[in-house]
């Protein structure tokens, strides 16, 4: 069972474009995080939220926790070929170090 | 500050045969965390170790073991393998154990290939 669906799968856009990552869930988790993972390397973390309804910025991503703390935004304005890669989100609960990952979503960036 | 050091980054095994992945984590993390990633499951925990206890546990048969050395270092062992074992498998350590703010660190992972 896949606890955190992530929408969507692929996104295939032109630099300089917005776009949004949704990842949502029918659980309530302590803590979201994000990750970036570009092939043939290991996820990066990219931010945690943890209070329901946070919004954190990092450059040009926003990323957004849900008041209930079910679900999660991820948007990137003006998206940049270096931006491509896999996105996935991961929910803590309890400890963060048993994370359920989400279903990722694969973003490609071309000039 | 060198990161988490996973090896061998390639493996090609046969059926049946048994595995061992090592993973260093960076200095001072305490906890070890393995998960397999494949394009069918994506990314699934395997198993938890903190100050050489296994912690936490996910869903996989007992043919997935792990385990922690006083060093932090960590061992996954996968016995009688099988063709669905074949995966990137993923080490990550975190500074501490529990807390909802605790980040992971991800090696580079080892890739399994199972023939």
């Amino acid at each position: 069972t896949q606890l955190l669906e992530q929408s969507p799968q692929f996104l295939s856009i032109q630099e300089g474009e917005n776009l949004t990552v949704y990842c949502n869930s029918s659980s309530v988790f302590s803590s979201l995080q994000w990750y970036r993972q570009e092939p043939g390397e290991g996820p990066v973390l990219l931010v945690t939220v943890v209070t329901g309804g946070e919004v954190k910025k990092l450059k040009r991503l926003t990323f957004q926790f849900g008041d209930a703390r079910k679900d999660s935004s991820l948007h990137i304005t003006a998206a940049q070929p270096g931006d491509t890669g896999l996105y996935l989100c991961a929910g803590a609960r309890g400890t963060a170090s048993k994370l359920t990952f989400g279903t990722g979503t694969r973003l490609q960036v071309t000039l | 500050k060198a990161g988490v050091t996973q090896t061998p980054r390639y493996l090609i095994k046969t059926r049946g045969q048994q595995v061992t992945l090592s993973c260093s984590p960076i200095s001072g993390h305490r906890s070890v965390s393995w998960y397999q990633q494949t394009p069918g499951q994506g990314l699934q925990f395997l198993f938890e170790y903190f100050s050489e206890t296994q912690r936490n546990k996910g869903n996989f048969p007992g043919r997935f073991s792990g385990r922690q050395f006083s060093n932090s270092r960590s061992e996954m062992n996968v016995s009688t393998l099988e063709l669905g074992d074949s995966a990137l498998y993923l080490c990550a350590s975190s500074p501490r154990a529990a807390g909802t703010n605790s980040p992971l660190h991800f090696g580079n992972g080892t890739r399994l290939t199972v023939t």
